[in-house]
């Protein structure tokens, strides 16, 4: 079992509305949780950080974190063309015996049609 | 603007090459990080420093050394390039705990 999974995808929304995004992950002590877009031929680039069990809302994006169920997840909302792309999660934990451990999903791409 | 910069965008080799990737972050960042990058599989990690000098492996560590001699400066080793090294390779830095922030990406082919 991989320490983070993702659904590879392809996720494909129409234009207009929510793409879900799932992310479970398998060592409850990770502690950061961050989304990262990535465009085909370019780097992955941050688009939500989420520390605490809850919802963090930033424009049309919403990461929702629950640590008792270790899973993270990513909501983009009006989902537009400019939004296909691949979504990467990555699970970091850091603590003194086990120095910086992190772990990337797969990434799940996503296609919104006009 | 933060910003992390890869000494190549595209480079070609020969196998047996002796092949050096370089990172610079601005950022005073501790953690550094190469990771590569391949069709179906993801972003899978080669290294990553947490301090000067000092390294840890990664998940496919085989093949590739690293080197960190400044805070600043991180580089991957091929000291024997072979064609299935061909690949993207993504530097990243961050503080511990915190996001990653990606170079541009080097493009290596290796014939």
């Amino acid at each position: 079992q991989k320490e983070v999974e993702q659904n590879s995808g392809p996720l494909s929304v129409p234009e207009g509305a929510i793409a879900s995004l799932n992310c479970t992950y398998s060592d409850r002590v990770s502690q950061s949780f961050f989304w990262y877009r990535q465009y085909s031929g370019k780097s992955p680039e941050l688009i939500m950080s989420i520390y605490s069990n809850g919802d963090k809302e930033d424009g049309r994006f919403t990461a929702q974190l629950n640590k008792a169920s270790q899973y993270v997840s990513l909501l983009i909302r009006d989902s537009q063309p400019s939004d296909s792309a691949t979504y990467l999660c990555d699970v970091t934990a850091f603590t003194k015996a086990a120095g910086n451990k992190l772990t990337f999903g797969g990434g799940t791409r996503v296609l919104v049609k006009p | 603007d933060v910003k992390v910069t890869q000494s190549s965008r595209y480079l070609v080799k020969r196998t047996g090459e002796k092949v050096f990737l370089e990172c610079v972050q601005d950022m005073d960042h501790e953690n550094m990080f190469w990771y590569r990058q391949d069709p179906g599989l993801g972003l899978r990690l080669i290294y990553f420093s947490y301090d000067v000098k000092m390294k840890e492996k990664g998940d496919i560590p085989e093949g590739y050394s690293v080197s960190r001699e400044k805070k600043e400066r991180f580089s991957l080793i091929l000291e024997s390039a072979s064609t299935n090294q061909t690949s993207m390779y993504l530097c990243a830095s961050s503080s511990p705990g915190y996001e990653q922030y990606f170079g541009p990406g080097t493009r290596l082919t290796v014939t």
